[in-house]
């Protein structure tokens, strides 16, 4: 059983265009989170919503909008892809403070 | 600015080694570490501390915290080369349970 799951995997797509990633967790956390892992492998905190509410939100572009329908689903929207947006982003969920992540996406942005 | 700092950054050693992979931090409002193993996907849970001093363990790795100096040790004996990873760190703070990660160590075993 998928316990975090996104969707794509890889996403390939041209500069300026908007893009959404998918993640769901079938945990029955109430806490989910977006990561950014760049090309040297540093993982960083974007947002985390708590049962569909943003609770953290990283000095990040607002070219990225989080949005949560339930606290099962955190998806991720990003507007006007840049080159420098191309990095591995995961989503993770947790009850407490072990985090559980995702398979991660590829975004290359050419 | 919450921080979190690994040592080494990269490790080559052979099969059968004992590494110890070093982490440092300054946040606040500390909850807990945590180490993740992170093979070619995701990270994957290692191990939790919260109270300094009290070892944690499972099979060949253990793992420490010393809450008054402000680090952990994560130890591996006999390694193999399944035990090639990067190995992060990451400082549990606040109540939203934010993490903020190391740049990780990386961890080469040779035959």
């Amino acid at each position: 059983d998928t316990a975090v799951s996104q969707t794509p995997k890889y996403l390939v797509t041209q500069m300026g265009n908007d893009k959404s990633i998918k993640c769901e967790q079938n945990l029955g956390h109430d806490t989910m989170y977006w990561y950014k892992q760049d090309s040297k492998k540093f993982l960083k905190i974007m947002f985390s919503y708590n049962n569909k509410e943003l609770i953290i939100n990283e000095t990040v572009p607002n070219r990225f909008s989080p949005k949560s329908p339930d606290k099962a689903h955190l998806n991720l929207h990003i507007n006007s892809l840049e080159l420098g947006d191309s990095a591995v982003y995961f989503c993770a969920s947790s009850h407490l403070d072990e985090q559980f992540f995702g398979p991660g996406t590829r975004l290359t942005v050419l | 600015e919450d921080k979190v700092v690994q040592s080494p950054l990269s490790l080559v050693v052979h099969e059968g080694d004992t590494v110890t992979l070093n982490c440092s931090y300054e946040v606040t409002n500390f909850r807990s570490l945590l180490w993740y193993k992170q093979e070619k996907k995701a990270p994957t849970f290692l191990f939790m501390l919260t109270s300094s001093g009290i070892e944690k363990k499972s099979g060949r790795l253990s793992s420490i915290l010393d809450k008054k100096e402000l680090f952990s040790i994560l130890n591996i004996t006999a390694t193999q080369t399944g035990d090639s990873a990067i190995y992060l760190c990451a400082a549990t703070t606040g109540t939203a349970s934010k993490l903020t990660f190391g740049t990780g160590t990386r961890l080469q075993v040779t035959l």
